[in-house]
């Protein structure tokens, strides 16, 4: 069965510095794997995702991630985090009925 | 704006009541997801549906019923309400051909079951 891990209940990052999330994946086949994001109270936010080719995907809001099939991860990163990304950021994986399964989350805290 | 429209914003009910949520999905999406997010048990997918018809099945309890209708609208119906259904219930929908594979959510119905 196709799923995703999110090792870190949250992240805290200082503002100005580069951030990561990390997402593992384990799935059968060619993986379709997306980042969302949500705001306190909103709904999920599509962030980017990776469907083939190029392994580093650049997605809204100046994220990036990177598609690393050899240590099946997916890592959302940014260069110069700022105090408004601070969120819960889910990882995904569609699965062979084309339906999301979400990683647990991970809570982002960027202090000024 | 995703433009998946969710109705009510939040619902009050009482145990053992039951609920109707309506979710109008994104002009030319055929697919509508369900999803419940509670503190505790994060994102659980409940049900999908395709064109009108049941395309997968996630945890749905057998109190909770979905349907597709003509339109493409979608509504998740929910009875013999329990205290631990209260919860966030989100709507996503998509295209679903080969590149546009990414869902939009709809800002979700807040139920709290009192």
């Amino acid at each position: 069965a196709q799923s995703v891990a999110q090792p870190e209940d949250q992240v805290n990052v200082a503002e100005g510095n580069p951030l990561t999330v990390k997402c593992t994946y384990s799935v059968s086949g060619n993986p379709y794997l997306f980042w969302y994001v949500q705001y306190p109270n909103r709904g999920l936010q599509f962030l980017l995702k990776y469907i083939t080719g190029d392994n580093l995907v650049k997605g809204s809001y100046g994220f990036e991630a990177e598609f690393n099939k050899s240590q099946t991860s997916f890592h959302l990163k940014k260069p110069s985090a700022l105090v408004s990304d601070s969120a819960l950021y889910f990882c995904a994986v569609r699965d062979n009925t084309d339906k999301l399964i979400f990683g647990t989350g991970t809570r982002l805290q960027v202090f000024p | 704006d995703s433009g998946v429209t969710q109705t009510p914003k939040h619902l009050i009910t009482a145990t053992g009541q039951r609920v109707t949520l309506r979710c109008s999905p994104r002009s030319g999406d055929l697919s509508v997801y369900w999803y419940q997010q509670s503190l505790d048990q994060g994102l659980q997918f409940l049900i999908q549906y395709y064109n009108g018809e049941e395309r997968a099945k996630g945890n749905i309890l057998e109190r909770f019923s979905a349907q597709q209708f003509p339109d493409l609208h979608s509504e998740l119906n929910l009875s013999s309400l329990e205290l631990g259904d209260s919860a966030l219930y989100f709507c996503a929908s998509s295209v679903l051909d080969s590149q546009n594979t990414e869902a939009f959510f709809g800002q979700g119905t807040r139920l709290t079951v009192v």
